[in-house]
């Protein structure tokens, strides 16, 4: 089955604590992206990367981090930097050059 | 700007009728407008989409209208059923001609299906 599978689907944080969500695509996509979903509110951008070693801040990338050493894979690391990181954190791929996305079914990251 | 508070905005619709959900996009120069439906603790799934040169597109049960004049994007679903129960996003697209695609999404509307 092709897809996108992110882990855990629920995560929780410490304070002071550094969480890093797993996102893996087998759709063979050149671009990645993580969005934020807060309840009640559209998904905001936070990182995205077009190609493999190459990354770029969103709307929202304070206090997060991410790294595409290879291409099935863009993980993010929510820092204790961010004060509020409780959200549904979604990921998702597209086909270079393609707007559709194609979205995994979501971490619940929550704090203790 | 960003609406305040947590509420979506909600549509409750007879099975078996049809549903009509609207959306207002922001920037005249977007070219590509999306629909996604989100079920409970589940990703988006894509429905359907268009591009700013069709006014309208018809996929199975659902038809997407497109109003340039005053930047309105609707998602009508035919004969509604109860796994249509979900919230639904769209989404616009500018392209910026760098080669880089972001898309920009709305609040949501959830549509709640009465047996």
């Amino acid at each position: 089955d092709g897809g996108i599978t992110q882990s855990p689907k629920y995560l929780f944080r410490k304070e002071g604590q550094n969480v890093t969500l797993s996102c893996e695509q087998n759709l063979n996509h050149d671009a990645m992206y993580w969005y934020r979903q807060d309840p009640g509110q559209g998904l905001r951008l936070i990182y995205y990367s077009q190609i493999v070693n190459d990354f770029q801040k969103g709307d929202i990338a304070e206090g997060y981090s991410v790294s595409r050493e290879k291409k099935e894979s863009f993980p993010l690391t929510v820092t204790s930097a961010q004060k509020n990181p409780t959200a549904f954190y979604l990921c998702a791929s597209s086909i270079k050059g393609n707007e559709k996305l194609f979205f995994g079914s979501g971490t619940q990251l929550s704090v203790l | 700007g960003e609406s305040v508070g947590l509420h979506l905005p909600t549509l409750s619709v007879q099975e078996g009728d049809n549903s009509i959900i609207n959306c207002a996009y922001s920037n005249s120069a977007s070219d590509y407008f999306i629909w996604y439906k989100q079920e409970s603790g589940k990703g988006p799934q894509f429905i359907i989409d268009i591009r700013s040169n069709m006014d309208k597109r018809q996929g199975q049960r659902v038809t997407v209208l497109l109003n340039k004049t005053v930047k309105h994007l609707s998602l009508q679903i035919a004969a509604t059923q109860p796994g249509d129960s979900a919230v639904y996003f769209c989404a616009e697209n500018m392209n910026s001609g760098a080669g880089s695609y972001q898309l920009t999404f709305g609040k949501g509307t959830k549509l709640s299906v009465i047996p």
